[in-house]
């Protein structure tokens, strides 16, 4: 069953603690994005890969980090230099730069 | 800064009527465009994508560019309740690598 996986759908955070969430696909897709969605809003693009072992910021990449180590695997980590880290969190891939994408089913973090 | 605006509605209509959902984009590098479902709570899901000038049909969907005018719609023709959900409209730009910017997304309430 081909698809992206993100885990876990819901996360819950001290203040002060990063945080890594999962993205998983077995699309064989090169590109991978990082989408924030806060309620009522638009999406807004954290950090893209092209391809393994490269990685680009998006427009608000401050207070987060990926890592592109395997084809099928685009982590993210929110570290507490992330002032407001509670959002919906969205990750795409498609086969390539630029053609469409396709979604996960979103990790819903909290910090409380 | 490239933007793609979308009005957040909500735009209602009547079961069986036509939605016209509309998105202008400022960025005449733009070469492609997407529009997404997104239930609420949900990922976004892909319904169309259109790349030249003119309408593109898809059983319900037809999606409309011009891109003298910067302006791209999407109809749905025989409005169903199922169709209410936001709908996202994103734009890709070949000079930019192909990055794609989403807009805030348009409301749709289709009632019975």
């Amino acid at each position: 069953d081909g698809g992206i996986t993100q885990s876990p759908k819901y996360l819950f955070r001290k203040e002060g603690q990063n945080v890594t969430l999962s993205c998983e696909q077995n699309l064989n897709h090169d590109a991978m994005y990082w989408y924030r969605q806060d309620p009522g809003q638009g999406l807004r693009l954290i950090y893209y890969s092209q391809i393994v072992n490269d990685f680009q910021k998006g427009d608000i990449a401050e207070g987060y980090s990926v890592s592109r180590e395997k084809k099928e695997s685009f982590p993210l980590t929110v570290t507490s230099a992330q002032k407001n880290p509670t959002a919906f969190y969205l990750c795409a891939s498609s086969i390539k730069w630029g053609t469409e994408a396709f979604f996960g089913q979103g990790t819903r973090l909290t910090v409380v | 800064q490239k933007e793609v605006e979308q009005n957040s509605g909500p735009l209602s209509v009547p079961e069986g009527a036509i939605a016209s959902l509309n998105c202008t984009y400022s960025d005449r590098g733009s070469q492609s465009f997407f529009w997404y479902r997104q239930y609420s709570g949900k990922s976004p899901e892909l319904i169309m994508f259109i790349y030249s000038n003119g309408d593109k049909e898809d059983g319900r969907f037809t999606a409309q560019l011009n891109k003298a005018s910067q302006y791209v719609s999407l109809l749905i023709r025989d409005s169903q309740p199922s169709d209410s959900a936001t709908y996202l409209c994103a734009g890709g730009d070949n000079n930019a690598g192909n990055m794609l910017t989403f807009g805030g997304g348009t409301r749709l309430m289709v009632k019975p």
